[in-house]
């Protein structure tokens, strides 16, 4: 029972460089989202996707995008890395419900770091 | 906007003793949900107990409790007979009910999180 899985747990970009992190959900849940944490700060949402082939904005998009070919993978992409978004980065999944009864599930976090 | 705070950057508690963390929230609307998330040294987000603002009565989750005070905008969270396992950070949430707001699930905001310590 997997859950929530993030690929990679680690990477190191320099500044410039790109890189996709993959995340992916065995239980078939609708919605699913990119978070970053920041030193010392909760989750902010990037990213978020309702349904498969769809994706839109959430608190802070700039700097990224985001895809949802297929229903149980959301793909994070970085075209030009900044030392900004050295971060730790969790992908969640839910099934898109009222929050209450849909809670969400978590990955275990992508720790990136650009130099 | 929204904004959530924990006044406690960290915490200590004896195992075995109760421990109250802390989480008050600003908002002007009257349907949300509050949650509090444990972030243990593994980095997992691991869903704690959860609270429907139009429910007054408090949420339970065997060790852990929450005394919800809504006019106060206020969530704590309690943890009686503190484990070892307990130790981790622990962030308070808050997430607009968007099925009468609109938007989406998953906008959430967070506290900027309390560490917790357990002594043996």
């Amino acid at each position: 029972n997997a859950g929530v899985t993030q690929t990679p747990k680690f990477r190191v970009l320099k500044t410039g460089q790109s890189m996709t992190l993959l995340c992916a959900q065995d239980m078939n849940h609708e919605y699913m989202y990119w978070y970053r944490q920041d030193p010392g700060m909760g989750l902010r949402l990037i990213h978020y996707s309702v349904g498969e082939g769809t994706t839109a904005k959430g608190e802070v998009p700039d700097g990224y995008n985001v895809s949802r070919l297929k229903k149980q993978n959301f793909l994070l992409g970085l075209e030009s890395a900044a030392p900004s978004q050295t971060s730790v980065y969790f992908c969640a999944s839910s099934r898109g419900e009222v929050p209450y009864n849909s809670p969400l599930h978590f990955g275990n976090g992508t720790r990136l770091t650009v130099t | 906007a929204q904004t959530v705070t924990q006044s406690q950057p960290e915490m200590s508690v004896q195992e075995a003793e109760t421990v109250t963390l802390s989480c008050t929230y600003d908002t002007s609307e009257s349907d949300y949900y509050l949650f509090w998330y444990k972030q243990p040294p593994s980095r997992q987000m691991i869903l704690v107990i959860r609270q429907e603002a139009y429910k007054q009565q408090n949420a339970t989750e065997n060790r852990f409790s929450v005394n919800f005070q809504k006019a106060a905008k206020s969530f704590s969270l309690k943890i009686s007979d503190s484990q070892l396992g307990d130790a981790a950070m622990y962030f308070c949430a808050y997430e607009l009910d968007f099925m009468n707001y609109g938007g989406s699930q998953g906008n959430l905001i967070f506290g900027k999180g309390t560490k917790l310590s357990v002594k043996p």
